[in-house]
């Protein structure tokens, strides 16, 4: 069972280029969050989706960055005109979900790091 | 989301039991405790989790305080592949979208170095 995958591993962009993160769930996963790490922080919620629908978008930047789970395809994260401060590692999680009930584990991909020239 | 209070380091000889504490005097009724650990250049993993009961699973046991104002990650005996970061995270479930889910804020998190 392949974990949660993360691609590109590493990204290099320049100031003003646009950035796109890709993120494929575990098999069965139809939930994914995404976080961001800046250096020497804890990583930090951005966004979590449902298959076609974003459910809580309350930790991304309101302005350039923009996340999508479409039906088919892995969720995508986009930064648009990336600035210097955008250089972090990006990680994305799944989850299993049954019913209603909660506390279930997130399993983090490997991460992307953004760079920012 | 309430704050949790870990010890920035803390050190280990393989095959000892390690006890890594975290204060949470502040937590409400509805949160789960998580812990996640965290190897150089490496996503979080999932470690364990609970509300209120201890908890065991294969990689480590999680005793709760009866007030819930504290809990201890417990490796029983650690190996060199222990060695992380180890997070403790208060999260309470939101309900959204027909389900419920979790956001997990991570802080600085407790550097465990395990010695051969």
């Amino acid at each position: 069972n392949a974990g949660v995958m993360q691609n590109p591993r590493h990204l290099v962009r320049r100031r003003g280029q646009e950035a796109r993160l890709r993120c494929s769930p575990m098999k069965g996963h139809s939930h994914v969050y995404w976080y961001r790490q800046l250096p020497e922080e804890g990583l930090k919620f951005m966004v979590y989706l449902q298959k076609e629908n974003i459910i809580d978008e309350s930790g991304m930047p309101k302005e350039r960055f923009s996340a999508e789970f479409p039906k088919e395809g892995p969720s995508i994260l986009r930064i648009q005109q990336v600035v210097r401060g955008d250089s972090a590692a990006y990680f994305c999680a799944s989850s299993p979900i049954v019913g209603t009930s909660w506390g279930y584990e997130q399993y983090f991909g490997p991460g992307t790091r953004l760079t920012v020239t | 989301d309430a704050k949790t209070t870990q010890p920035n380091s803390m050190e280990s000889n393989e095959e000892e039991p390690v006890h890594l504490p975290c204060n949470h005097s502040t937590i409400s009724g509805t949160d789960y405790i998580h812990w996640y650990r965290q190897l150089p250049s490496q996503g979080p993993e999932y470690v364990i989790h609970g509300l209120t009961s201890n908890v065991n699973n294969r990689m480590a046991s999680l005793a709760i305080a009866e007030d819930r104002k504290s809990s201890t990650l417990i490796l029983h005996r650690a190996t060199l592949r222990d060695a992380a970061v180890y997070y403790c995270i208060l999260s309470e479930p939101r309900v959204a979208g027909g389900t419920s889910y979790g956001k997990l804020t991570f802080g600085q998190g407790t550097i465990l170095t395990v010695h051969p």
